[in-house]
């Protein structure tokens, strides 16, 4: 099946920096979207990206659709305290299932 | 528009024994989602109901494991003679319909299996 390999898996970081991180997949997804989930918390979605090419802002976050469709990433300017949390992508595959495929996640740690 | 509610929170239980687990979706949401979630990984997709008709199944979704979603409002999932491996949070989303930025999460019921 289709399967979202993110990267990196944890990042550790000083606050004020900027982060990237990305998905890659060997299929193509129509549809890519990054969530952010707290512990103990269902993920909250942060950018969806409708487009091969797109490119959309969030107030500091910035994601990408890849043009192969396969691709996607993620950056963050001047992380604060509150970014810290785990980062997911995710993507509906073309073909039209009606899901959304997960990555494994990306672990954001700040030091203040 | 209270979000979407999942109870219980959290479910201790020992093996072998059934649990079922509720989502309450957000009002007039007819698509409802069920995913898996194991520690240090990624939601993993069990089922979707589009109102009462559960129009996708994963090969996760085991014959011990059954979602309904009786009159398209609340939804259960059961599990069958409960095993270790079905320790995980259970994640629940609605959504009105597709753009995919309306699909919301509630926030899971943490599983564990003694």
């Amino acid at each position: 099946g289709q399967q979202l390999n993110q990267s990196p898996q944890s990042m550790f970081i000083q606050e004020g920096e900027d982060v990237s991180m990305n998905c890659t997949s060997s299929s193509i997804f129509n549809t890519w979207l990054w969530y952010k989930q707290d512990p103990g918390e269902g993920p909250v979605l942060l950018i969806a990206l409708y487009k091969a090419g797109e490119l959309t802002s969030n107030g500091r976050l910035t994601a990408q659709f890849g043009i192969t469709r396969k691709d996607s990433f993620l950056n963050i300017s001047a992380s604060i305290p509150s970014d810290v949390g785990i980062y997911f992508c995710a993507g509906q595959p073309a073909g039209g299932a009606q899901k959304l495929v997960f990555g494994q996640g990306t672990r954001l740690t700040i030091n203040p | 528009d209270t979000g979407v509610s999942q109870n219980p929170r959290h479910k201790i239980t020992k093996r072998g024994q059934n649990v079922t687990f509720r989502c309450d979706p957000i009002s007039e949401h007819n698509r409802l989602y069920w995913y898996r979630q194991t520690l240090g990984q990624g939601p993993e997709f069990l089922t979707y109901f589009q109102n009462e008709a559960q129009l996708e199944k994963s090969r996760l979704l085991s014959d011990r494991f059954s979602a309904e979603r009786p009159k398209g409002s609340f939804s259960t999932l059961e599990i069958q003679r409960t095993e270790q491996g079905d320790s995980a949070m259970y994640l629940c989303a609605s959504s009105l319909a597709p753009p995919w930025e309306k699909l919301f999460f509630g926030s899971g019921t943490q599983l564990s299996v003694l």
